[in-house]
């Protein structure tokens, strides 16, 4: 499968703990894209990278919230001291980069996030 | 980006029967995306239209664009039950290409077997 992955694919933990969720796009995609999705609505932005670069971060990621992505390949997201209103599905999308022609996110599977 | 907004919020069907759905977003755009999620494979594209393109096909999907009435349409044919999805329109605004999508609260369509 050639697609993007995400891990876990579920995780419940108790309020105040951390947890950190992984993406890895596909293989040639420059970019990265992290969303969240709660029950009834459409997934929201929360930051995306273009290969090591951060380059734009929602309003929505507090400063609970750190996504990196080191090698310019997969990417990490960082909740610290979760609360109930994390709980939600965490999607990651990736993309070729402006000028290579595609316009396209294609995203994952998601981690389905359960804060207790 | 911007966000477009569905409409209908929900829509029932007998299976075989023709699902339309549209989508309405209020400033130029460059090009505007259709999506499907559903519980089985998560987020899909489905399709991508320009901004001076008036209507796109993939397989029994029709799409259609118009951009005076900043209004896209998604039409759905020959339904089946895998087609029961939300479906979402991201209209882009920028030229210079992938940008973060802004999702609405999408249209729920069921397929009634």
């Amino acid at each position: 499968d050639t697609g993007v992955s995400q891990n876990p694919r579920h995780k419940i933990t108790k309020r105040g703990q951390n947890v950190t969720f992984r993406c890895d796009p596909i293989s040639e995609h420059n970019r990265l894209y992290w969303y969240r999705q709660t029950l009834g609505q459409g997934p929201e932005f929360l930051t995306y990278f273009q290969n090591e670069a951060q380059l734009e971060k929602s309003r929505l990621l507090s400063d609970r919230f750190s996504a990196e992505r080191p090698k310019g390949s997969f990417s990490t997201l960082e909740i610290q001291r979760t609360e109930q209103g994390d709980s939600a599905m965490y999607l990651c999308a990736s993309s070729l980069a402006p000028g290579a022609g595609a316009d396209t996110q294609y995203f994952g599977p998601g981690t389905r996030l359960t804060v207790l | 980006s911007q966000q477009g907004e569905e409409d209908p919020q929900a829509l029932s069907i007998q299976e075989g029967e023709n699902a339309t759905m549209n989508c309405s977003y209020k400033t130029s755009i460059n090009n505007l995306q259709w999506y499907r999620q559903n519980s089985g494979r998560g987020l899909v594209h489905l399709i991508l239209i320009r901004s001076n393109e008036r209507e796109k096909h993939s397989g029994r999907l029709r799409v259609t664009l118009d951009t005076s009435k900043k209004s896209s349409s998604l039409l759905i044919t020959a339904s089946r039950a895998a087609d029961t999805a939300s479906y979402f329109c991201t209209p882009t605004q920028r030229n210079f290409g992938n940008e973060k999508l802004t999702f609405g609260t999408g249209t729920r369509l069921t397929i009634i077997p």
